[in-house]
């Protein structure tokens, strides 16, 4: 089992719907959890940080975390075609305090 | 430039031959990591530098890479004798200050897309 598992998609939704992609993980002692974006042909950017459990609100974007069942969430409210992307959930620290990446989601908003 | 800079952009070479690949990070940056992404697959850590410290290697796969990073600046990643397994896209991170790496936003550059043949 992975340390962190994340659906590949992909996952299509038409523009201005809500979007609710998820991580699931399995070590306890992770603290930070962070949602990057990556373009096609480009680096991940870092998208949403959080610390310990809760919600952190950006714009459009919500992160939610909850340790209790180790499940990390990122909303995107009103979706554009710009959002269009692969989201990778990222936690840490691991064994070698660094992050531990999730495979990614591809998500298509359509106009 | 802004941003963290990698080159080639694309590489497309034989089994068994060697490659360089070659990071510039954001200036004044003194954390550098590469990573390797692997299709539908996750960043996997590769190695780490941090400052004049002795560089964090546990994430190599084999001893077939290797990395430097001269002057707490640019970095190269070689892979000597690269196998078709190889094929990746490898990407380079630097952050202002480590407290951790989990602790400081990594920059991401557009990665080099190695293809061994």
């Amino acid at each position: 089992q992975k340390e962190v598992e994340q659906d590949p998609g992909p996952l299509s939704v038409p523009e201005g719907a809500i979007v609710s992609l998820n991580c699931t993980y399995s070590n306890s002692a992770f603290q930070y959890f962070m949602w990057y974006r990556q373009y096609s042909r480009k680096g991940p950017e870092l998208l949403m940080y959080t610390y310990s459990s809760g919600n952190k609100e950006d714009g459009r974007f919500t992160a939610q975390v909850d340790k209790s069942s180790k499940y990390i969430s990122l909303f995107i409210r009103d979706s554009q075609p710009s959002d269009s992307a692969t989201y990778l959930c990222a936690m840490g620290p691991n064994a070698g305090n660094m992050l531990t990446f999730g495979g990614g989601t591809r998500l298509m908003v359509k106009p | 430039g802004a941003g963290v800079s990698q080159s080639p952009s694309n590489k497309v070479t034989e089994k068994g031959k060697d490659v360089e690949l070659r990071c510039d990070p954001i200036s004044g940056h003194t954390a550098l990591y590469w990573y390797r992404q692997s299709l539908g697959q996750g960043l996997e850590f590769l190695i780490y530098f941090q400052g004049n410290s002795a560089p964090d290697k546990s994430g190599l796969p084999s001893d077939r890479f290797s990395a430097e990073r001269t002057g707490g600046s640019v970095s190269t990643l070689t892979i000597q004798r690269t196998q078709q397994e190889d094929s990746a896209v490898y990407l380079c991170a630097s952050s202002l200050v480590s407290g951790g790496a989990f602790k400081e936003t990594q920059y991401f550059g557009p990665g080099t897309r190695l293809l061994v043949l």
